[in-house]
């Protein structure tokens, strides 16, 4: 119901841009977000982005270089990433939110995850 | 910055309760949310709003959460139940992980 893609090798300092398509449910129904793992270590939040593209928010280790957006109509999530660093290496999930947002009032949890993109940035 | 704390490892015995704990400051006064993580798989939500259940994931799965200290329960744990378990809990707009627990059944 979550396929991720445009994960790759990357130069540090540049740029990537991943997707996730949404199916079987209402995507502009919900608030959702990018969640990351690097191997062998937990589970990080990323960011995250309303039902409407009102409110969004960001991780401390990303806020102004990353940039999430969704287009309803397509049914699409993307995470724009600049000026990436060894440290983004990780597999990229998309997530799906229980409720619509906005983002900081969510009650619920993150009900659907994606299968993952990875991204890799070679310093 | 805010932080949930979870020990690294848990061991329970096939049919026994395993308890999972995640702590954090006034957690009692957010909802936390608990993951599943197996290896290769992508993580499954067994608790949200401290202790209601998704559809689909069985009743030995509850939590609780007051004061400082979030719990996850699983009762009569199963082999199949052996995986890594992240509390999470949203501070103002951010979203907090805990750092897991690796639950390990034998």
């Amino acid at each position: 119901q979550l396929a991720e893609s445009g994960g790759g090798l990357v130069q540090a300092g540049r740029s990537l841009r991943v997707s996730c398509a949404a199916s079987g449910f209402t995507f502009g129904d919900y608030a959702m977000h990018w969640v990351r793992q690097v191997p062998g270590k937990g589970l990080e939040w990323v960011s995250g982005i309303d039902w409407n593209s009102a409110t969004t928010g960001y991780a401390d280790s990303v806020k102004g270089r990353f940039t999430i957006s969704r287009d309803n109509a397509r049914n699409s999530l993307y995470l724009q990433m600049n000026s990436l660093r060894a440290e983004d290496t990780a597999l990229y999930y998309c997530v799906k939110d229980m409720s619509p947002g906005p983002i900081g009032t969510q009650n619920g949890g993150m009900d659907v995850w994606g299968k993952g993109t990875t991204v890799t940035v070679s310093s | 910055s805010y932080d949930l704390n979870q020990p690294p490892s848990v061991s329970v015995s096939p049919g026994q309760t395993a308890s999972i704990s995640c702590s954090g400051d006034k957690l009692g006064n957010k909802y936390t949310c608990w993951y599943q993580h197996k290896p290769g798989q992508s993580p499954v939500l067994v608790v949200f709003q401290d202790n209601q259940r998704p559809s689909g994931i069985p009743a030995r799965f509850s939590g609780s959460n007051s004061g400082n200290t979030a719990t996850l329960t699983i009762s009569g744990t199963q082999a199949m139940d052996e995986a890594v378990y992240y509390c999470q809990a949203w501070d103002y707009n951010t979203v907090i992980f805990g750092g897991g627990t690796k639950l390990t059944v034998l």
